[in-house]
Parts: structure tokens; C-alpha cells; sequence
């Protein structure tokens, strides 16, 4: 079943502008991570962060954690034109194990130059 | 990009055949994975191997097998083809556990199947 949830499906901004997307989740997770995937191409990691913390960030990324709320979102500062793409979450449930990730549906983010 | 390749990568074929999908990695990862994507879905996991020989089910098994003889190669198969089973496969690949300090996973470019 699906873990993650997805917020907006949908997203069209103008270039320069912040992105946010946010993602909820239903069991206690280990870590929870964000992956894009531009039109036709497979997906990309972009960032982790672990149940342990609130805050990660990475060039023009921020991602937060509330574990109480199950819920994450990703932040884009500035964005351009090519950040156009599909971005998903995925969590690893906290008993962890080799059967991996659980993605949600994902948020389709549009820059409009 | 990771060194990940799926062949073929698109497939046209007619419901009831078999169908078999490689995917091949030059990193000398233990892990591997297949998902399929669907609209409104997003990403299920098929099936993972975690060493030679060493596979297991995911979420949307049935009506797919896979084996894995050698470490880098990770075949899927679906053994009498349906149209629900159109969709794009991906296949990934990981270092370590998915809790584990290197888990992230890298992505193969896809294999669009399509049975009629």
C-alpha cells in the first residue's frame, strides 16, 4: 500500500519563485527521502533525512520532518526552469530491511519562465 | 548516471506471451529492485533481490518472477503477459539497506511495456 502522500499533485510557479511540496506518511518511518524524475527518465535522489531530524538542507533544497505530524516537506528556493519535474517522497519503515523504499504519487512541479 | 541499464526499453507485445525485461548494473551493488509506474500510483515495488539468488516479493508480485544468477544482472519476468501488466518498469539499484548510511537508490531509465 502507499506510504507517502503527495501535496499538491499539481504545482505551477514562476521561475525565481519557492517551491513547496509537502508529503504525509502512516507508520513510524527510519528515514524519509526525495526523489525527482524528469519527463520519460528514471528517478533521481535528491536528499535524506532520518527520524532523528527536523531540518536537512542541500544547495537550493530544504526538507523538514515532523515526526509527530507524519508529514515532510521539500522546499525549492529560487527556482528555474529546469527544476520542471515529478518529485516523490519515499519512506523506509523504521524495521528498515532490504525490501526498501515505499514512494507516494508524487507532485508535479511546473516552472514557468 | 549510475552504471544501470534495462533492454530493451520499449515493448510491444500481445497478451498471454511471456516477457522477460534485464536490467544490468556495472557498480557491483548488492541490492536491486524492480518497480512499475502507473498514473495515480506512483512507484510499487515488484520484487528485490539482496544477493545472487537471493530474492524476495514486494508489493505488487503476482504474475511477475525474477531471478538474479549473477550480480549484476536482475531479470524480471512475467510469464504470461496481461494487459493490466502495461506499464513503464524501473529498475534501482542500492549499496547498502535502505536504514543504512548508504541506501540511496539509483534508477535505471525505464522499459516501457505495452500488451495488448
Amino acid at each position: 500500500s502507499q506510504q507517502g502522500e503527495e501535496d499538491p499533485q499539481a504545482l505551477s510557479i514562476q521561475e525565481g519563485e519557492n517551491a513547496t511540496m509537502n508529503c504525509s506518511y502512516k507508520t513510524s518511518i527510519n528515514n524519509l527521502q526525495w526523489y525527482r524524475q524528469n519527463s520519460g527518465r528514471g528517478l533521481v535522489h535528491l536528499i535524506l533525512i532520518r527520524s532523528n531530524e527536523r531540518e536537512k538542507h542541500s544547495g537550493r533544497l530544504r526538507v523538514t520532518l515532523d515526526t509527530s505530524k507524519k508529514s515532510s516537506s521539500l522546499l525549492i528556493t529560487a527556482s528555474r526552469a529546469a527544476d520542471t519535474a515529478s518529485y516523490f517522497c519515499a519512506t523506509v519503515d523504521w524495521a528498515g530491511g532490504a525490501d526498501g523504499l515505499t514512494f507516494g504519487k508524487g507532485t508535479h512541479l511546473i516552472i514557468q519562465p | 548516471d549510475a552504471g544501470i541499464t534495462q533492454s530493451p526499453r520499449h515493448k510491444v507485445t500481445e497478451t498471454g506471451t511471456p516477457v522477460t525485461l534485464r536490467c544490468h548494473q556495472t557498480e557491483n551493488h548488492r541490492y536491486m529492485y524492480w518497480y512499475r509506474q502507473d498514473p495515480g500510483h506512483g512507484l510499487r515495488l515488484i520484487h528485490y533481490s539482496y544477493g545472487v539468488k537471493d530474492t524476495d516479493k514486494g508489493e505488487v508480485s503476482d504474475g511477475y518472477s525474477v531471478s538474479r544468477s549473477k550480480t549484476e544482472d536482475f531479470l524480471l519476468t512475467l510469464e504470461s503477459a496481461t494487459s493490466s501488466q502495461t506499464s513503464v518498469y524501473f529498475c534501482a539499484i542500492s549499496e547498502g539497506l535502505a536504514d543504512s548510511p548508504n541506501n540511496e537508490q539509483f534508477f535505471g531509465p525505464g522499459t516501457r511495456l505495452t500488451v495488448l
